[in-house]
């Protein structure tokens, strides 16, 4: 049973414009969502992060929305860039469990020049 | 920026081989990590230690074993690998903070033939 849901394998977007980047989770006692990134060979790479008790929170081109009713988190880049492209996974943690952060199966961004 | 080493970064080693894969942090983190991705889905927590001499299984059942004799170093150990144990390895740390995100290592992508 996935607990962190990415529904979208993949994304294309062109240079300039807005990425988003969604998340949606059924564990209600998570308390902290990050968003990494990761290119092909290389580990996640930590982006932005956001706790439950905020709802929004921004770095540079990046910001993180959390809307806890809906369980749904998301990722906005603007603008993007073409060194965005890669993948970018979700991830989560259990404020009871906290040893372990759960990540969702990832996103392919493609930013498009 | 995080400082995390894994040795090696590709290994293809025949049935029944012990192997160890290494993982060295040189931030002085308490909190270290073992995750296991298949490709195209999500991450999965096989190990983690909080501290030297503390180590616990993850969500994900794991024949390898792990050992935390100082806080810097995290190896991983498969006493006789198998083919269903080919994936990529992914070591991580974290500060002791209550709101800590993960650094990743590179990586090691293992292949058992």
């Amino acid at each position: 049973d996935q607990q962190v849901k990415q529904n979208s394998p993949s994304l294309s977007v062109q240079e300039g414009r807005i990425s988003i980047l969604n998340c949606d989770y059924t564990n209600s006692m998570f308390d902290y969502f990050l968003w990494y990134k990761k290119y092909p060979a290389e580990g996640p790479t930590f982006l932005i992060s956001i706790s439950s008790i905020k709802d929004k929170n921004e770095d540079g081109r990046f910001t993180v929305f959390l809307n806890k009713s809906a369980k749904h988190l998301s990722l906005h880049i603007v603008p993007s860039q073409p060194g965005d492209s890669a993948v970018y996974f979700c991830a989560a943690r259990d404020q009871l469990y906290g040893q372990n952060f759960v990540f969702g199966p990832g996103t392919r961004l493609s930013v498009l020049p | 920026e995080a400082d995390i080493y894994q040795t090696p970064r590709y290994l293809v080693i025949g049935t029944g081989k012990k192997i160890t894969l290494e993982c060295s942090q040189t931030m002085g983190h308490d909190k270290m990590y073992w995750y296991q991705q298949d490709p195209g889905m999500e991450l999965h927590l096989i190990h983690y230690s909080y501290g030297v001499n503390s180590t616990e299984k993850g969500d994900l059942s794991s024949e390898s074993t792990v050992s935390r004799i100082r806080t810097e170093h995290f190896p991983l150990t498969l006493e006789s690998a198998r083919p269903s144990h080919t994936s990529q390895y992914l070591c991580a740390s974290s500060d002791a903070q209550a709101f800590a995100p993960l650094h990743f290592g590179n990586g090691t992508r293992l292949t058992v033939t």
